[in-house]
């Protein structure tokens, strides 16, 4: 398997939900990263685990909350959120934290 | 800090015409350049990255550290060739991907 997987695709939620997004890859990758990409705008890194750990989070508000249960699997759960984080979840993977990048489709987020 | 600028939103090219996306960056160390491509209902991927010099469906970027352009180009566009086009910059043995603000180019029949 070459690829990258999120579920869902599209997830529509109110600000009270509590949801999770997740992501898969069996490429062996020990990076993995989660983007959010809001309309006509480019992908913004939220956060970077390297071998499982958590090495970059770029200030991303705690309504967010990532997990790495193990090298093949990244999740983001999602509380409390505002009806401005609607947007396309990228998540990404690469052999390491200096390779290239692999992107998944992507999940779509609506917040009502 | 690290930006990467491109300066065209939107590029129209006529069929068998040349292409030139261009891209500037700013960045104090070293830095690692990228194109990544979406096409229609399809994920991003790497389309170049400098370090490794080739050629991708036509397609060449040279690193000028002088003018810190990264500029994209293709002696004769095709309509498959019709996508959103990122630069993206990474520091040298960083980890941060920072995108540019992406330029929709258009292939005319």
């Amino acid at each position: 398997d070459t690829e990258v997987t999120q579920t869902p695709k599209h997830l529509v939620m109110g600000m009270t939900n509590k949801k999770s997004l997740k992501c898969e890859q069996h490429m062996g990758h020990r990076a993995m990263y989660w983007y959010k990409q809001k309309a006509k705008k480019p992908p913004e890194l939220m956060f970077v685990y390297s071998y499982e750990k958590l090495s970059i989070n770029e200030s991303v508000p705690s309504r967010f909350s990532p997990e790495c249960p193990n090298s093949s699997l990244l999740n983001l759960h999602l509380h409390a959120l505002q009806p401005e984080d609607s947007a396309l979840y990228l998540c990404a993977s690469s052999p390491s934290v200096i390779g290239e990048q692999f992107f998944g489709p992507g999940t779509r987020l609506t917040v009502l | 800090a690290q930006r990467v600028t491109q300066p065209e939103k939107l590029l129209s090219v006529f069929k068998g015409a040349p292409v030139e996306l261009k891209c500037n960056y700013s960045y104090s160390g070293s830095p690692e350049l990228f194109w990544y491509v979406q096409y229609s209902r399809q994920r991003l991927q790497l389309l170049l990255r400098h370090i490794s010099r080739e050629s991708i469906k036509g397609f060449t970027a040279d690193l000028n550290k002088g003018e810190t352009s990264f500029h994209l180009k293709k002696p004769f566009a095709q309509e498959e060739d019709s996508a959103m086009y990122y630069c993206a910059l990474r520091g040298f043995g960083n980890e941060k991907l920072t995108f540019g603000t992406g330029t929709r180019l258009t292939i005319i029949p």
